[in-house]
């Protein structure tokens, strides 16, 4: 199935530094969605974006719908050790539907070194 | 108020096993999803109710049967396990929105 470019795939941090990921994609979105999974757990929704250019945070995560509605960033401020997990995009184009079908990022895995 | 349930947390089957794995939610969605999740290759989906009475096939439905019981279950059976279905299955409850909430997950394995 279609899934989103999601980089980076891993990184390694220190504590207190800015993180950056992003996503991808071939299609217009409508909808761009970004989740944390931590070890053991479902996936938990962190923020949600509906119009190209919105800009919204969260604490410290600040996330962009791309202008070009074919990406969006996902920023994390001072990164502290609780950050650490799996961090999915998941959007949604035009042409979903009413039963609303994400399309998935493989996640990029951050590990902040205290 | 706990959002999405799932049970059980952990499963072991011997090859051919069958099993259903429930899933609940308190938040009156209409839509509800299952999912597997395997190693490097993300969120995979099963089959999904839009509604209540209605269900479809997702990306990787084979070996799978589901039921919507009523608005808040959702549940999904194994007839015949194999060790491919060895995963940590997901249940997700979808918003008006389309925001998806996600129960803590199965972890099943398959001998």
């Amino acid at each position: 199935g279609q899934q989103l470019n999601q980089s980076p795939q891993s990184m390694f941090i220190q504590e207190g530094e800015d993180v950056s990921m992003n996503c991808t994609s071939s299609s217009i979105f409508n909808t761009w969605l970004w989740y944390k999974q931590e070890p053991g757990e479902g996936p938990v929704l962190l923020i949600a974006l509906y119009k190209a250019g919105e800009l919204t945070s969260n604490g410290r995560l600040t996330a962009q719908f791309g202008i070009t509605r074919k990406d969006s960033f996902l920023n994390i401020s001072a990164s502290i050790p609780s950050d650490v997990g799996i961090y999915f995009c998941a959007g949604r184009g035009r042409n979903a539907g009413n039963n609303r079908k994400l399309i998935w990022g493989l996640g990029t895995s951050l590990a902040v070194n205290p | 108020n706990a959002g999405v349930t799932q049970t059980p947390k952990f499963q072991v089957l011997k090859t051919g096993q069958s099993m259903t794995l429930q899933c609940a939610q308190d938040m009156n969605h209409n839509s509800m999803y299952w999912y597997r999740q395997d190693p490097g290759m993300g969120l995979r989906l099963i089959y999904y109710s839009a509604s209540e009475g209605t269900t479809d096939k997702g990306e990787v439905p084979n070996g799978y049967n589901v039921s919507r019981l009523n608005k808040r279950e959702f549940s999904l059976r194994l007839e015949s396990a194999a060790p491919s279905q060895t995963s940590v299955y997901f249940c997700a409850s979808i918003s008006q929105g389309g925001e998806q909430y996600f129960g803590p997950g199965t972890r099943l394995t398959v001998t």
